[in-house]
C-alpha cells in the first residue's frame, strides 16, 4: 500500500517550452503532496507543499510563475515547469501524505521524474 | 528552522560487516525521525521512522535506529551489511514539512 506514482519518468525537451508531470497516489487519497527537486550528488530539495483544491505553497525562492502546481483531485498532483531551460534540467520527485494510514507525517515518494532540458 | 547532519558522505563496509549511519538533527522538541533509501535514478522508500514510544525502532531490510534525545541523534545501523544494501540513505526530520541531510552513499565491498 501507499504507492506514489510519477509520470514520466524521464522527458527530454527543448529549451522555451513547457513540461508537465504527474504525480498519483494509486492506492489512497493524498490531500496533502510535496514536490522537491534533487541536483546530482544532492539532497532533496523542497519546492513547494501542495493542498488538494486550494493553492500551493511554495519554499522561498521558487517562482510560483514557473513552477506550477496543481493539485485538482485528492490523487492527483501535477507539475508544470514553464519555459524550461537548461538549468531547470534535474530529478524532479513528488511525494504524499495517506492521512488515514499514518497521522505521523510520514510521507510516500514516487520514483522521480528525471527532466533534461536541451 | 531544522538542521540535519549526516557525518560522512561516504560510507564503505565490507559486506558482513556493521553499517552504522550517522544522522544528527538540531531541534529541542523530539520531532519525527525517518530513514529513507535511494537506489539510482529511483525515488525514495521508506526504511524506518520514529514518532513516539520504543527509541530503538526496526525497520525493513535489517535496518534499526536508536533515538537518542539527548544526543539529538538518531543513527542507522544493520549488523551485517548485504551487497544490495549498497545505495544513498537519506535521514529526515519532520516539523510539518520534511527537512533532509545531505545523505550517505553507502558502498558494501565483497
Amino acid at each position: 500500500g501507499a504507492v506514489v506514482s510519477q509520470h514520466p519518468s524521464w522527458v527530454i525537451c527543448k529549451s522555451g517550452t513547457s513540461v508537465k508531470i504527474e504525480c498519483r497516489s494509486l492506492d489512497f487519497q493524498a490531500t496533502t503532496m510535496f514536490w522537491y527537486r534533487q541536483f546530482p550528488k544532492q539532497s532533496l530539495m523542497l519546492m513547494a507543499t501542495s493542498n488538494e483544491g486550494s493553492k500551493a505553497t511554495y519554499e522561498q525562492g521558487v517562482e510560483k510563475d514557473k513552477f506550477l502546481i496543481n493539485h485538482a483531485s485528492l490523487t492527483l498532483s501535477t507539475l508544470t515547469v514553464t519555459s524550461a531551460h537548461p538549468e531547470d534540467s534535474s530529478f524532479y520527485i513528488c511525494s504524499a501524505r495517506d492521512p488515514l494510514r499514518d497521522l505521523k507525517d510520514t510521507q510516500y515518494f514516487g520514483p522521480g521524474t528525471r527532466l533534461t532540458v536541451l | 528552522a531544522q538542521s540535519v547532519t549526516q557525518l560522512g558522505s561516504h560510507v564503505s563496509v565490507s559486506e558482513g560487516a556493521l553499517v552504522l549511519l550517522r544522522c544528527n538533527y538540531s531541534s529541542s522538541v523530539p520531532p519525527y525521525l525517518f530513514w529513507y533509501v535511494q537506489y539510482p535514478n529511483q525515488g525514495l522508500q521508506l526504511l524506518l521512522k520514529y514518532t513516539t514510544g520504543a527509541t530503538l525502532v526496526k525497520g525493513i531490510n535489517g535496518f534499526e535506529a536508536e533515538f537518542k534525545k539527548s544526543e539529538t541523534s538518531f543513527h542507522l545501523t544493520k549488523p551485517s551489511a548485504h551487497m544490495s544494501d549498497a545505495a544513498e540513505y537519506f535521514c529526515a526530520v519532520s516539523e510539518g514539512k520534511f527537512y533532509f541531510g545531505s545523505g550517505t552513499k553507502l558502498n558494501v565491498k565483497p
